[in-house]
């Protein structure tokens, strides 16, 4: 079963900006792989904030955008505002096989 | 509004057997590959299966291949999850999730 990783923790000042990376044991990730993000704040259920790499819904809030960089899928945090001091999960498809989440990110805003 | 409500958990022993039920309601649940991921305490996400929208295929994480079965119907906008064996690993909050929307969880202790 591939591996899949993220930051254990990364700081952010208010209105700043901050990539969060997700990284598969098994070689470069792509497109291929529909990478999902996804939000915990403490004592809450998760929230889906990016589907299938790039994909927003419709309670994305529009400073969180994904994509493909260097070989991971991406997470990134434009204009970070105190409330999006939470934990970050990444989740890949690997098809035919099953899915795995990342460790987590543990997003400060400071 | 979408509602994804769980019920089914509780305590239970090593061993023990325990079966989580989902029902969907305010979505397209016959279009949705419905997946059950669980969170240990103090620990990160983890993706323990999934079934498709037809429900003829599934797949696992292997730490609960042969021990966990997943079913749905789509009739009852129900998915399930059949947990045997169960081990005190496998303690955790258990939530089922078409990866977009998501329910409180359902808390699973397996303890003697």
């Amino acid at each position: 079963q591939a591996v899949v990783t993220q930051e254990p923790s990364l700081t952010v000042s208010p209105g700043g900006t901050v990539t969060l990376t997700c990284g598969s044991s098994a070689g470069a990730v792509t497109s291929g792989h529909y990478a999902s993000w996804f939000q915990q704040r403490p004592g809450q259920a998760p929230r889906t904030l990016i589907s299938s790499t790039n994909n927003k819904h419709s309670w994305t809030p529009a400073r969180f955008s994904g994509s493909l960089l260097g070989g991971k899928a991406a997470l990134t945090l434009s204009a970070a505002q105190p409330e999006d001091e939470a934990d970050y999960y990444c989740l890949i498809i690997y098809s035919g096989v099953g899915e795995v989440f990342g460790g987590g990110t543990k997003l400060t805003v400071l | 509004e979408v509602q994804l409500v769980e019920s089914g958990g509780g305590l239970v022993q090593p061993g023990g057997s325990l079966r989580l039920s989902c029902a969907g309601s305010g979505l397209s649940f016959s279009n949705y590959w419905m997946h059950w991921i669980r969170q240990a305490p103090g620990k990160g996400l983890e993706w323990v299966g999934n079934i498709n929208p037809d429900g003829t295929e599934t797949y696992y994480v292997g730490s609960v291949k042969g021990r966990f079965t997943i079913s749905r119907d789509n009739a009852k906008n129900s998915v399930y999850l059949e947990m045997n064996s169960l081990k005190v690993e496998d303690t955790a909050v258990y939530y089922c999730t078409p990866k977009v929307y998501w329910g409180q969880g359902l808390f699973v202790t397996v303890s003697s």
